[in-house]
């Protein structure tokens, strides 16, 4: 079965410097997707970016970037110029084929003005 | 479009008592998904309907049950509640045509007393 490892439970940034959460997952296919939700204090799982497998380019959306390592199974997310708008709780999520989305434990972010 | 809409947003009921919670996705959405969110255990998969049809289970007790209409509004059912069923119910959609990425709803607060 596939699984998703978020090994930070709780990470912390300063306004407007950059921070990268951790995301690494397990899997026997060739062709999938990754995404990293948001999760605010409202409880709305936002989507922020999402990944095909068979791109090599790295997803950009605005300030939140992935550096996707297909070989490693690593998809970490960074967010540049943090904002007190990013404090959340950060979901990475694989799927695959008719699978449903398969969720990391999450990354409680803070920022600290 | 409107989103994925959920109600009720809080329920509070008593051990032994039945739920029956609402989820409308997109329109034009025919897969949602039922995700159990609690602080311990993270985002865990209930179950996902697609056209009428469950399409994919996690390993839930039988007390967790769905179903989903043809208006592609979906219905989450716990019966006998447990005090261990307290938690935030998510549900997503999906349109399986595209990449595939679930959009959610705000879920719904249950607790059990």
């Amino acid at each position: 079965a596939q699984t998703v490892t978020q090994s930070q439970p709780e990470m912390s940034v300063q306004e407007a410097e950059t921070v990268t959460l951790s995301c690494t997952y397990d899997t026997s296919e060739s062709d999938y997707y990754l995404f990293w939700y948001k999760q605010p204090p409202s409880r709305q799982m936002i989507l922020v970016i999402r990944q095909e497998a068979y791109k090599q380019q790295n997803a950009t959306e605005n300030r939140f970037s992935v550096n996707f390592q297909k070989a490693a199974k690593s998809f970490s997310l960074k967010i540049s110029d943090s904002q007190l708008g990013d404090a959340a709780m950060y979901f990475c999520a694989y799927h695959s084929g008719n699978t449903p989305l398969v969720f990391g434990k999450g990354t409680r972010l803070s920022v600290i003005a | 479009k409107a989103g994925v809409t959920q109600t009720p947003r809080y329920l509070i009921k008593t051990r032994g008592q039945q739920v029956t919670l609402s989820c409308s996705p997109i329109s034009g959405h025919r897969s949602v998904s039922w995700y159990q969110q609690t602080p311990g255990q993270g985002l865990q998969f209930l179950f996902e309907y697609f056209s009428e049809t469950q399409r994919n289970k996690g390993n839930f007790p039988g007390r967790f049950s769905g179903r989903q209409f043809s208006n592609s509004r979906s219905e989450m059912n716990v019966s006998t509640l447990e005090l261990g069923d307290s938690a935030l119910y998510l549900c997503a959609s999906r349109d399986l045509t595209g990449i595939a990425e679930a959009f959610f709803g705000q879920g719904t607060r249950l607790t059990v007393v």
